[in-house]
């Protein structure tokens, strides 16, 4: 079936430090993909999401590319900043979005020090 | 638009009592998704509707749980009896095309 691997947290940065968080995904057909991210005490929120191969999304500085070679979706970000702390959840669509369903990762949680 | 609206955001009960947990989606979308987070299991999947009808249900955890959505604007989580294995905090998440948005959560605290 469709799943979502995630890297083991947590992952602890100084500040204006370079972020990569691996995501690989297993699925049959072509899902679109997404990264969410969850900040103390509240709802997750969609950061970015990309629809096909070779797509990168991108927003508040977080970038991630479709690679669908390498089955893989990796969060990058140039520079963190300390409100970036909070856990970050990989998705992919599963039924190619036919049933707005999301297989999520395990979630990945960055701390932010100054 | 407002989002999509949970309530209550904390709910403590007693084991052995009824726990109703309500969920307003966003107007217009007609995928609405309950989750659950726990440290232990992380984020769960425990039912999911499409226009108002239950399309996948096989992860609620037992017999205990159930979830209504009588028309297009308003769903319920119902756990008879809580345990305190429940506590947990519970995500209502609506969409309309893939992308899903998701509400403040409930935390419950079952004692």
């Amino acid at each position: 079936g469709n799943s979502v691997t995630q890297m083991e947290g947590p992952v602890t940065l100084s500040e204006e430090a370079f972020l990569t968080i691996n995501c690989t995904y297993t699925a049959t057909g072509y899902p679109s993909l997404f990264w969410y991210v969850q900040y103390p005490g509240e709802g997750l929120q969609l950061l970015l999401k990309a629809t096909k191969a070779d797509d990168k999304g991108s927003n508040k500085g977080f970038e991630a590319t479709y690679r669908k070679e390498t089955t893989s979706f990796h969060l990058e970000k140039g520079s963190v900043q300390v409100s970036d702390s909070a856990v970050y959840f990989c998705a992919l669509s599963e039924g190619g979005g036919a049933t707005n369903k999301l297989i999520f990762g395990t979630g990945t949680l960055l701390a932010v020090q100054p | 638009d407002a989002g999509v609206i949970q309530s209550p955001r904390h709910e403590v009960t007693e084991m052995g009592q009824e726990v109703t947990l309500r969920c307003k989606p966003i107007s217009g979308h007609d995928y609405l998704f309950w989750y659950r987070q726990t440290m232990m299991r992380g984020l769960e999947l425990l039912i999911y509707f499409n226009n108002n009808v239950p399309i996948d249900d096989s992860g609620m955890p037992e017999d205990r749980f159930s979830a209504k959505m009588p028309n297009a604007s308003f769903s319920t989580l119902k756990i008879q009896p809580s345990e305190p294995r429940d506590s947990a905090v519970y995500f209502c998440a609506s969409s309309l095309v893939n992308e899903q948005f998701f509400g403040p959560g409930t935390r419950l605290t079952v004692l």
